[in-house]
């Protein structure tokens, strides 16, 4: 069964700090993506990577950044949190072969709130 | 830039009464298309997911959609709901790139309530 496990599924941090969340997948996906959730906006892509150390940019990713230094393991940065970042985070991923998507896969999700 | 548009943000129904949730999206080049669903307190789950051939798929739980290009709508429907069915489900959207990483472009959702 894929499994994607994101590290914290609650997290309370103060503005100002560096956040990490951490995400995990074990299926040797190429591609990973991180969302956030936000009541009737849905889900808003951040950032998202199709290879190790390659990222591309979302619709929303100003205020993060994000690092893939392995292929199961894609990071998201929060530089320094503001209260506008409270949300809930998902992590996704996903194998593209050839012709098809097969769709994501997603995590549980991290619901972050920046105090 | 592609968009994604779900009609109705909430939905009220009483069991085994019939669901249809509407979705339109803007991009007119090739598209996969994905329906998910969050029960509550769950993670995303697809429901189905629409990539060529014959326009109306099939998915899990007795869900359906039919893909009509002329509309660019790919509308959920299932005949009879159950209680069980109460969940937000999201339609979502990325182009066709032959091989490449596309972010999903997601709607708004809609939350569903399903009466006993």
């Amino acid at each position: 069964d894929v499994k994607v496990t994101q590290s914290s599924r609650y997290l309370v941090k103060r503005t100002g700090e560096k956040v990490f969340l951490e995400c995990v997948q074990d299926m040797d996906h190429e591609n990973m993506f991180w969302y956030r959730q936000d009541p009737g906006l849905g889900l808003r892509l951040i950032y998202f990577s199709y290879d190790v150390k390659m990222k591309e940019k979302g619709d929303i990713p100003e205020g993060y950044s994000v690092s893939r230094e392995k292929k199961e393991r894609f990071s998201l940065i929060l530089e320094s949190a503001s209260t506008n970042q409270t949300s809930m985070y998902l992590c996704a991923s996903s194998s593209t072969g050839g012709a098809r998507h097969y769709g994501y896969t997603f995590g549980s999700g991290t619901r972050l709130t920046v105090v | 830039a592609q968009s994604v548009s779900q009609h109705n943000h909430h939905v009220i129904l009483s069991e085994a009464a019939s669901l249809e949730l509407g979705c339109n999206y803007s991009y007119g080049g090739t598209v996969n298309l994905f329906w998910y669903v969050q029960y509550p307190g769950q993670h995303l789950q697809l429901l189905l997911k629409y990539f060529s051939g014959d326009p109306l798929v099939k998915g899990i739980k007795g869900f359906e959609a039919e893909f009509i290009k002329s509309k660019f709508s790919f509308n959920l429907r299932k005949p009879s709901v159950q209680w069980s069915d109460t969940a937000e489900y999201f339609c979502a959207v990325t182009m066709y790139s032959g091989g490449g990483a596309d972010g999903l472009t997601f709607g708004k959702g809609t939350h569903l309530i399903i009466q006993p």
